[in-house]
This record gives structure tokens, sequence and C-alpha cells, in this order.
């Protein structure tokens, strides 16, 4: 079974300052994939980053960068120079093995403030 | 590109009902999967079809059913609706060739989500 663990339900952060949301991650899979998504208040998934278990380094996408620390087994989102319309709720989800599927955390609601 | 689409977007049940919902993923996507999200239980796979046939099924029972047609196009149905089922439900779908297998391919099981649709049970 796979776990993902997100334990700050909210967080806030100033415009253009950097902010972390954390996900820890548990699973028995030798190789998986770990992803953040973001969901606005519309309620649409946006796909940010993904990050393999086998790749050496970590991930980044334009403002977003995966920390990926296999041995204490998370992988947090960094967001860099934080905008207004960062404000929204943030998935963690692991995928791994033959199951096709994502695993979910709670999420972190983030609010950018001016 | 288009992306995936969902319908109908919004939609207003009783206890008792059926309902049936769609997708249609991104052209040339042949994995669909259904999510179920609510503010007590968060997201929650529901299953996930390829090429018409069920791969992976969550723990949901059984009034939750799914098909895929031979298109692509997924259809969820939900019978004898419950309070409880009120919910976003979110359909995923993901390009051919992806996936994190044994092998340790490094290849993404991407998803892309459409809007969802949002049931309410009254």
């Amino acid at each position: 079974a796979q776990k993902i663990t997100q334990t700050q339900p909210g967080m806030f952060v100033q415009e253009k300052e950097a902010v972390t949301l954390d996900c820890t991650y548990d699973t028995s899979d030798p190789s998986y994939g770990l992803f953040w998504y973001k969901q606005p208040s519309s309620g649409e998934m946006i796909f940010l980053i993904y990050q393999g278990s086998y790749d050496q380094q970590n991930a980044t996408e334009g403002r977003y960068s995966l920390n990926f620390q296999k041995a204490r087994k998370s992988a947090n989102l960094v967001i860099s120079a934080s905008q207004l319309g960062d404000s929204a709720m943030y998935f963690c989800a692991i995928s791994g093995g033959s199951n096709y599927k994502l695993t979910f955390g709670k999420g972190t609601l983030l609010t950018v403030n001016p | 590109k288009a992306g995936v689409t969902q319908t109908p977007r919004y939609l207003i049940k009783t206890r008792g009902q059926q309902v049936t919902l769609s997708c249609s993923p991104i052209s040339g996507h042949r994995s669909v999967s259904w999510y179920q999200q609510t503010p007590g239980q968060g997201l929650q796979f529901l299953f996930e079809y390829f090429s018409e046939t069920q791969r992976n099924k969550g723990n949901f029972p059984g009034r939750f059913s799914g098909r895929q047609f031979s298109n692509s196009r997924s259809e969820m149905n939900v019978s004898t609706l419950e309070l409880g089922d009120s919910a976003l439900y979110l359909c995923a779908s993901s390009p051919p060739g992806t996936g994190v297998g044994v092998s340790g391919t490094s290849s993404p099981y991407e998803q892309y989500f459409g809007p969802g649709t949002r049931l309410t049970v009254t």
C-alpha cells in the first residue's frame, strides 16, 4: 500500500517570497513516481511537477522545484517568488508498481498575501 | 490539443436515484481514471480503464461502476444515490506508454485531469 502525508493543513506566505510545502510518503514499490498538483477554487487539478524514484537530480519546472530526499521519504515542493495566483490547494501524490493510480495526500491550502 | 472534458459540470440528484457522468480524454490517451473528492475523505481513487478494460479498482461499493468505450470515452454510474455520494468527481487521462513499472522506468504516469463534475445529492 502507498501513503502520502501532508502535515500542513494551511500555509501563509507573502507575495514574492519562497514557500516549502511538506510531503512524506510510504511505499513498498521499488519504483515509483511522486507528483504535485495544484487545485484552485474552480476544482480542476493542475499538474505541476514530477519526480521519479530513480531520478538522480531534483525536478524543477519554472518556479516549482521538488526537494526529493529518498532516504527520508520526503518530496517537498518549493515555490519561489510566490504570486497571488498561487493561492490554492496543493496535493502531493504517489504512483508506483503496476497499479496505475495516484494516491493523494490530504492537501495543503496555500494563501499568498499581498 | 483539447483537454479532458467532463459532462455535466454540475448535477443535483435525489437520494435513491442513479446518475451517469461522462469523461472524454485527451486525444490519443487510452487510460482513463476516476476519482472522488470530498471534504472528509479527500481524493479517493475509484477505478481506471484502459482499452475498454478495467485495470484497477478502488475500495468503493458496487453501486459505483464504470465503463470505457472504443473511442476511450468513459462513463461512471452511481446507482441508488446516498447523501454521502455528494462530491466532486474528477476524471483523468494518461498518455500511452507512461507508467512507473517494476522495470524501473522513469516515465511518469502522468494524469491530466478534467474540470470535474460536482454532484449534489439531496
